[in-house]
């Protein structure tokens, strides 16, 4: 089936370093949605993109969808230990919008 | 506002025992859905119900059933536990299919020996 690709795998970075990481398709999609995951939760929306070349802030998060629709990005400016968990890249796989894939995730941890 | 409640949050079962994974939803929200999430594999789609009355298959339904009992609740039956099923399972809703953000429970944790 189809699959997301996420990377990097995992990441370790000091507090107050940014962080970027991505999403990749083989398929154009029409709607990219960023998840953070906490130990022992479910995962959380952070940020949903509809348009292409489009760019989303929360705080101090920062999403962009890609312009050729097949890969989207994450920042996060001025990395905190609470940024720690896995995200999730998501969108609904054409040509049936009616379900999500997922990405396997980026793994952060932020060292004080 | 609770959102997505899903009980129970811990489950160990024997090979071959039966359970029902129960989840309801607060937010009016028509679509809902359950995922398994194994480690290294993301999150995977085992059903979906787009509105009260309808389900349909997943990417890895086998081994499963579920019921929509109403708008609000959703639930996910395994019949016969074998370990391969031994995982995290998510329970989400949206307010339609279609490009809709989901909204995830907390999780339940089941293990089966």
């Amino acid at each position: 089936g189809q699959q997301l690709n996420q990377s990097p795998q995992s990441m370790f970075i000091q507090e107050g370093e940014d962080v970027s990481m991505n999403c990749t398709s083989s398929s154009i999609f029409n709607t990219w949605l960023w998840y953070k995951q906490e130990p022992g939760e479910g995962p959380v929306l952070l940020i949903a993109l509809y348009k292409a070349g489009e760019l989303t802030s929360n705080g101090r998060l920062t999403a962009q969808f890609g312009i050729t629709r097949k890969d989207s990005f994450l920042n996060i400016s001025a990395s905190i230990p609470s940024d720690v968990g896995i995200y999730f890249c998501a969108g609904p796989p054409p040509p049936n919008t009616d379900k999500l894939i997922f990405g396997t995730g980026t793994r952060l941890q932020v060292f004080p | 506002n609770a959102g997505v409640t899903q009980t129970p949050k811990f489950q160990v079962l024997k090979t071959g025992q039966s359970m029902t994974l129960q989840c309801a939803q607060d937010m009016n929200h028509n679509s809902m859905y359950w995922y398994r999430q194994d480690p290294g594999m993301g999150l995977r789609l085992i059903y979906y119900s787009a509105s009260e009355g309808t389900t349909d298959k997943g990417e890895v339904p086998n081994g499963y059933n579920v019921s929509r009992l109403n708008k609000r609740e959703f639930s996910l039956r395994l019949e016969s536990a074998a370990p391969s099923q031994t995982s995290v399972y998510f329970c989400a809703s949206s307010l339609h299919l279609s490009n809709q953000p989901q909204h995830f429970g907390d999780g339940t944790r089941l293990s089966i020996l």
